[in-house]
């Protein structure tokens, strides 16, 4: 079983503040990846990476950013934080060539006021 | 044409029936296959992965690969309330290198 933890689980948070999604995996796991939900719809890949100082953009555009200095740690940072941000942010981890699952943290639920 | 899809639902079947999941994909070099379960206001749960055409059983759970016909399906048998939730088909994309999940059918089993 993936060990993949997520934090802040909840964050509320006023406009214009500079937010850090923390995702950490201690699996070892070269791949890493952001997907953005909203409540009943389906998930957005925003950002992944397939090793350390590898990051690239996904489906959906985002005006977040995310480094990858570390295996083990795949922060997402919003520079200025606005209501359109409001959602829910999964990490998920894996491995291996095309035949790997990937696992999810338990995500972090963003409202911006 | 979507890359990966699935009937949002809802699905709904009484329980100690057989729910029956179905998910359609486009890319035809697509080798790998995955189902996840989500739980509203939950992150996915990996429930299988399937690789090869034919059946595979895990459990009350089978998933069902027909490269053929580019689609593959989840039958949960002896359905229980507990299993109401989403089940998110997910494809590896071989020309993106990416996986690409469906939009979810949404599953509802009533005692």
């Amino acid at each position: 079983e993936a060990d993949i933890y997520q934090t802040p689980r909840y964050l509320v948070i006023g406009t214009g503040k500079k937010i850090t999604l923390e995702c950490s995996q201690t699996m070892g796991h070269d791949k890493m990846y952001w997907y953005q939900q909203d409540p009943g719809m389906e998930l957005h890949l925003i950002h992944y990476s397939y090793g350390v100082n590898s990051t690239e953009k996904g489906d959906l555009s985002s005006e977040s950013t995310v480094s990858r200095i570390r295996t083990e740690h795949f922060p997402l940072t919003l520079e200025s934080a606005r209501p359109s941000h409001t959602s829910q942010y999964l990490c998920a981890s894996g491995t291996g060539p095309y035949n790997q699952p990937q696992h999810f943290g338990d995500g972090t639920r963003l409202s911006i006021l | 044409q979507k890359e990966v899809e699935q009937n949002s639902g809802p699905l709904s079947v009484p329980e100690g029936a057989i729910a029956s999941l179905n998910c359609t994909y486009s890319d035809r070099g697509s080798q790998s296959f995955f189902w996840y379960r989500q739980y509203s206001g939950k992150s996915p749960e990996l429930i299988m992965f399937i690789y090869s055409n034919g059946d595979k059983e895990d459990g009350r759970f089978t998933a069902q690969l027909n490269k053929a016909s580019q689609y593959v399906s989840l039958l949960i048998r002896d359905s229980q309330p507990s299993d109401s939730a989403t089940y998110l088909c997910a494809v590896w994309n071989t020309g993106f290198q990416k996986l690409v999940f469906g939009t979810g059918t949404r599953l509802l089993v009533s005692p």
